[in-house]
């Protein structure tokens, strides 16, 4: 079954300093997709990245950059040089497939930034 | 362009009392979700529908029925609220039936049952 772990419950920083949240996954398919969201305290589930699994190339867009190493089943998120909007919690989910055939997403437990002045 | 809307933002309910949510989309997707969320729990998947006239179970189904009532909509429905179902739901809808694509949230409902 797939699994996300998320291991960090929560992260406290300093503006300006830079981040990094952890997300660990299994899974038995061979064609799988990771992703990032994030909850900031208004609530809503914001869509940050979807990656799959043949591409390992890391990914930079702005100060946010992510790290997607097959070998050791990996996601991680970077965000550099934090500011206040940055608080929020962070979710990873990796793709799962139903028993109907069909696909989901699993979620880790997320991760809860606090990034203060 | 809305997006997904979920309605009612907030609700409390007594113990034993039905509701639906409701959720509508309109991005055109396929696949719509109905998940909760809960304290430390992160997100979890209640039932789904990966196509007009389609529903399956997730994680948690029990205690909840859905329909998919046409492409646009997707209601989840409390027959008989318990304390067990105070949480924050949250509808997604996706791309193309069958296929991994990105999930998109509406601002979810926060429900408390007494």
């Amino acid at each position: 079954a797939q699994k996300v772990t998320q291991a960090q419950t929560e992260i406290s920083v300093v503006e300006k300093e830079d981040v990094t949240l952890d997300c660990v996954y299994e899974t038995r398919d061979t064609t799988y997709y990771l992703f990032w969201y994030k909850q900031p305290p208004s609530g809503e589930l914001v869509f940050l990245i979807r990656r799959n699994s043949f591409d390992e190339q890391n990914e930079i867009s702005g100060r946010y950059s992510w790290n997607f190493q097959k070998s050791t089943s990996s996601f991680n998120f970077t965000i550099t040089a934090s500011q206040v909007v940055d608080s929020a919690v962070y979710f990873c989910a990796l793709s799962a497939v139903m028993n109907s055939g069909y696909s989901t997403l699993t979620f880790g437990k997320g991760t809860m930034l606090l990034v203060s002045p | 362009n809305a997006g997904v809307t979920q309605t009612p933002k907030f609700q409390v309910l007594k113990t034993g009392q039905s509701m639906t949510l409701q959720c509508a989309q309109d991005m055109n997707h396929n696949s719509m979700y109905w998940y909760r969320q809960d304290p430390g729990m992160g997100l979890r998947l209640i039932y789904y529908s990966a196509s007009e006239g389609t529903t399956d179970k997730g994680e948690v189904p029990n205690g909840y029925n859905v329909s998919r009532l046409n492409k646009r909509e997707f209601s989840l429905r409390l027959e008989s609220a318990a304390p067990s179902q105070t949480s924050v739901y949250f509808c997604a809808s996706g791309g193309v039936a069958g296929e991994t694509d990105t999930q998109y949230f509406g601002p979810g409902t926060r429900l408390t049952v007494l």
